[in-house]
């Protein structure tokens, strides 16, 4: 089976833009979730969302949004970018019914903020 | 609210030497415990899970982990550090039920090997 997919890798915007990233969870995981990483913040959770509905949601402003489609991809989406949005942004998936916790990650998407 | 505390920062140890991390966390209930580990530029790996029963938990790459309920600790531990096992590690919880995806990271132990 092919693991967490995210794209892109690595990306730069400037601030005020917006920025959407995308995830395919591993076949058959319904469940997504995001968390951004830094260095001062460690990792947050953002957001969880599971047959297209947000369960969970953390701490974050209203820029950041998401999204799931039925084939259980989900975007994320910030918009009007700041310096702090900077980050390592990470999605995960579980398998369905497993309420477990137990995450499978992808790599990451870099976002740097000019 | 649950929480994670991993005390150390930064840990530096010879290849061959046995090494310990360790973790604390918060929880009202019976928490989930995991320990990730990332390499650079690479997302998260699971090394090991608790969920209940046995407290010592094995997991992948010669790591294992005791939950300790009376110390609110998941320590992790291997006998025989590799160089590759350079990365950082992170300790995690989630809570049991609905809110079962929502894991909450310490803020991470960076592992150096020495040769």
């Amino acid at each position: 089976k092919a693991g967490v997919t995210q794209t892109p890798r690595y990306l730069i915007k400037t601030r005020g833009q917006q920025v959407t990233l995308s995830c395919s969870p591993i076949s058959g995981h319904r469940s997504v979730s995001w968390y951004q990483q830094t260095p001062g913040q460690g990792l947050q959770f953002l957001f969880e969302y599971f047959s297209e509905t947000q369960r969970n949601k953390g701490n974050f402003p209203g820029r950041f949004s998401g999204r799931q489609f039925s084939n259980s991809r989900s975007e994320m989406n910030v918009s009007t970018l700041e310096l702090g949005d900077s980050a390592l942004y990470l999605c995960a998936s579980r398998e369905q019914g497993a309420n477990t916790g137990e995450l499978f990650f992808g790599e990451g998407s870099r976002l740097t903020v000019l | 609210a649950q929480s994670v505390t991993q005390p150390d920062i930064h840990i530096t140890v010879s290849e061959g030497a046995s090494l310990e991390l360790r973790c604390n966390y918060s929880y009202g209930a019976t928490p989930y415990l995991f320990w990730y580990v990332q390499s650079p530029g690479q997302g998260l790996q699971l090394l090991l899970k608790y969920f209940s029963g046995d407290t010592l938990v094995q997991g992948i790459k010669g790591f294992e982990a005791e939950f300790k309920r009376s110390q609110s600790s998941f320590n992790l531990r291997k006998p025989s550090v590799h160089w590759s096992d350079a990365a950082e590690y992170f300790c995690a919880v989630g809570a049991q039920g609905g809110g079962g995806n929502k894991l909450t990271f310490g803020t991470g132990t960076q592992l150096k090997v020495e040769l």
